[in-house]
């Protein structure tokens, strides 16, 4: 059975840092595309990041120099290194498995605030 | 960026009613495209990508059309597990994937 748990998440003040894990079970995270997505209060959902599987990364424009995804082969887990947080990234992130663009497996989510 | 647009943001059905939500993109993404359902405490659930084609274990009363910049999402008889916010999302414009911004699907 797939199985994607994120933690990681936290109260963090603007400009700190948070690591964000993505731990993976039930398939080999390095033979498959990962993407970060994240819920914001009113705002929906947001593509933030992806990793494939040639270590290719990709960043929404918004966390680009900011955010940092890759992935720990040996643990089968999946980060998310942000730095300089702003207020407008708090958010639910959501670690996704994606395939052909379409995201098919989730984990249930990980709660990043950023206030002061 | 390839801007995803929902309709409407609310829909009130009767459960056993039939469901219409829209999506349209501001500019072609072929059949490019995902549905998703958010329940409550949930994380969200795929239902159907390229436009058309159920994800595995998804009910048949889901039903998607259209291509280019117009779909539907079609829930045929609605079950009390279905209310729901749902979600579109492009996959054209790789790997700038784009969401609407839901439709919030409520008993009437």
């Amino acid at each position: 059975e797939v199985q994607l748990v994120e933690s990681g998440g936290g109260l963090i003040q603007p400009g700190g840092s948070l690591r964000l894990s993505c731990a993976a079970s039930g398939f080999t995270a390095t033979r498959n595309y990962m993407t970060w997505v994240r819920l914001a209060p009113g705002r929906g959902l947001e593509w933030v990041a992806s990793l494939y599987v040639d270590d290719t990364s990709y960043y929404t424009a918004s966390v680009k120099g900011r955010f940092t995804i890759s992935r720990d082969t040996a643990k089968n887990t999946v980060y998310l290194q942000m730095n300089s947080l702003r207020l407008e990234d708090t958010a639910l992130y959501y670690c996704a498995r994606e395939l052909d663009g379409s995201l098919i497996d989730w984990g249930q989510g990980t709660l990043v605030t950023v206030a002061s | 960026e390839i801007v995803m647009t929902q309709s409407p943001a609310t829909l009130s059905v009767s459960p056993g009613e039939r469901a219409t939500l829209s999506c349209r993109a501001s500019e072609t993404v072929s059949a490019n495209l995902a549905w998703y359902q958010q329940r409550p405490g949930q994380a969200p659930r795929l239902l159907i990508y390229g436009a058309s084609t159920r994800a595995t274990g998804i009910p048949a009363r889901f039903s998607g059309s259209g291509s280019a910049t117009e779909f539907t999402l079609t829930i045929s008889s609605l079950q009390s597990e279905d209310f729901a916010v749902y979600y579109c999302q492009q996959y054209d414009n790789w790997p700038e994937y784009t969401f609407g911004q839901g439709t919030k699907l409520e008993i009437k």
